[in-house]
């Protein structure tokens, strides 16, 4: 079965700070992989998406993420973090008529 | 803003009653998804729609229900509510079904049972 697994709960980083939230995902074909922010009190917003071609996809508000199979990998990164990304982000697998999130990662960003 | 309107926001209510929660789809979205959001489970999927049957469902109480209508709006509802049912419950939709479908959320309902 199809899982995800996000293996930082929370990360502080400085404001200018590069950053990389980390995904694994199980799946046994191709996967289809997402990204979403959730800011507090808000729904999830879909920071971007893979389903096959360029391992390196790019997304809204400067983030990207690289897809590697090799390590079942699909980490987040942002060059230079801004305090307006504090919130909650979730990878997220396709599976059959859902996705299944992971358990999120909690991003503080410090002035 | 996704498109996808929940309604209402926050809900309050005791142990015991039954709730509706209502969610509107982005326009021309046909499959819609329901998801409890707690912080002990997570995301967890509860039951997907697609242009008013039931596709896919799961981890969804026997106490839950829901439905979508022919205007592919959709209502979950929970009853016989119990402490533990408290969590923020989102909706979303798609264009269509399948695992490369984004999925769009709305802002989500906070229920709170006393």
């Amino acid at each position: 079965a199809q899982s995800v697994t996000q293996p930082d709960i929370h990360i502080t980083v400085s404001e200018g700070a590069s950053l990389e939230l980390r995904c694994n995902y199980s799946y046994g074909a191709t996967p289809y992989l997402f990204w979403y922010v959730q800011s507090p009190g808000q729904g999830l917003q879909l920071l971007l998406k893979y389903f096959s071609g360029d391992t390196l996809v790019q997304g809204i508000k400067g983030f990207e993420a690289e897809f590697k199979r090799s390590q079942s990998s699909f980490n987040l990164r942002k060059p230079s973090v801004h305090w307006s990304d504090a919130a909650e982000y979730f990878c997220a697998v396709g599976a059959t008529n859902k996705l299944i999130f992971g358990t999120g990662t909690l991003l503080a960003v410090q002035p | 803003d996704s498109g996808v309107t929940q309604t209402p926001k926050h809900l309050i209510t005791a142990t015991g009653q039954r709730v509706t929660l209502r969610c509107s789809p982005r326009s021309g979205d046909l499959s819609v998804y329901w998801y409890q959001q707690s912080l002990d489970q997570g995301l967890q999927f509860l039951i997907q729609y697609y242009n008013g049957e039931e596709r896919a469902k799961g981890n969804i109480l026997e106490r839950f229900s829901a439905q979508q209508f022919p205007d592919l709006h959709s209502e979950l509802n929970l009853s016989s509510l119990e402490l533990g049912d408290s969590a923020l419950y989102f909706c979303a939709s798609s264009a269509r079904q399948g695992e490369n479908s984004p999925l769009h959320f709305g802002n989500g309902t906070r229920l709170t049972v006393t």
